[in-house]
């Protein structure tokens, strides 16, 4: 498997702008989180998704930002409109349940998002 | 709500040497897991260790341990014999038996020739 993969890897944006990042898990994972870092924040999750399902979505900072997953093999995250607050860089992570032993969240490699 | 505090923001050690880094929890389950990632200057977000709650034996991974005291709610990662390239960030998480996956703020290492 090539892992989880992430697209684009670099988005800048003007303010305003609807931005949509992209996210493809490992397949047979049945979680799926959304991340966002930032220096001052440092690692907040946003939203989780269990088969396809989103389970807890309080960490999504304001009705801007919404996240879907319309199959088990792909996922978005959409900022409309977006602002300058919002430049992070955005990991997208999947995983198979926890069933007692490792199961460790894997990372795709982020999206760079700028907002100008 | 789950939460995960470390509390050094940024470590030094000399190269060879072993190092400490902190990380404490709080849950109110008894099932849950914690993990440490390693987090480069090229952002990837490496996965180093896991000890589960459960766990008797404290973890090791290689150069890599787990000081786990589930008492105290600390879940430590000691590195032994410091390499150049262990320069990083290193973060500390927990799931749950929601399954959810919190981290840590993170502590930034760096290692001294």
């Amino acid at each position: 498997d090539a892992g989880v993969i992430q697209s684009p890897r670099h988005e800048v944006t003007e303010m305003g702008q609807e931005v949509t990042l992209r996210c493809k898990p490992i397949s047979g994972h049945d979680y799926l989180f959304w991340y966002r870092q930032t220096m001052m924040r440092g690692l907040e999750l946003l939203i989780y998704f269990n088969n396809n399902v989103p389970i807890d979505d309080s960490g999504m900072p304001e009705d801007r930002f919404s996240a879907k997953m319309p199959n088990a093999s792909f996922s978005t995250l959409k900022i409309q409109p977006s602002e300058p607050r919002d430049s992070a860089v955005y990991f997208c992570a999947s995983s198979d349940r926890d069933r007692g032993g490792n199961t460790e969240a894997f990372f795709g490699q982020g999206t760079r998002l700028t907002v100008v | 709500a789950q939460k995960i505090t470390q509390t050094q923001p940024g470590m030094f050690v000399q190269e060879k040497e072993a190092v400490t880094l902190d990380c404490t929890y709080d849950t109110s389950d008894q099932s849950y897991g914690l993990f440490w990632y390693k987090q480069p200057s090229s952002g990837e977000m490496i996965f180093l260790i896991y000890q589960g709650s459960y766990d008797e034996q404290n973890a090791t991974e290689g150069r890599y341990s787990l000081n786990f005291q589930k008492a105290r709610k600390s879940a430590n990662l000691v590195i032994s014999a410091s390499q150049l390239g262990d320069s990083a960030m290193y973060f500390c998480a927990m799931r749950d038996s929601g399954q959810n996956f919190v981290f840590g703020p993170g502590t930034r290492l760096s290692v001294l020739p």
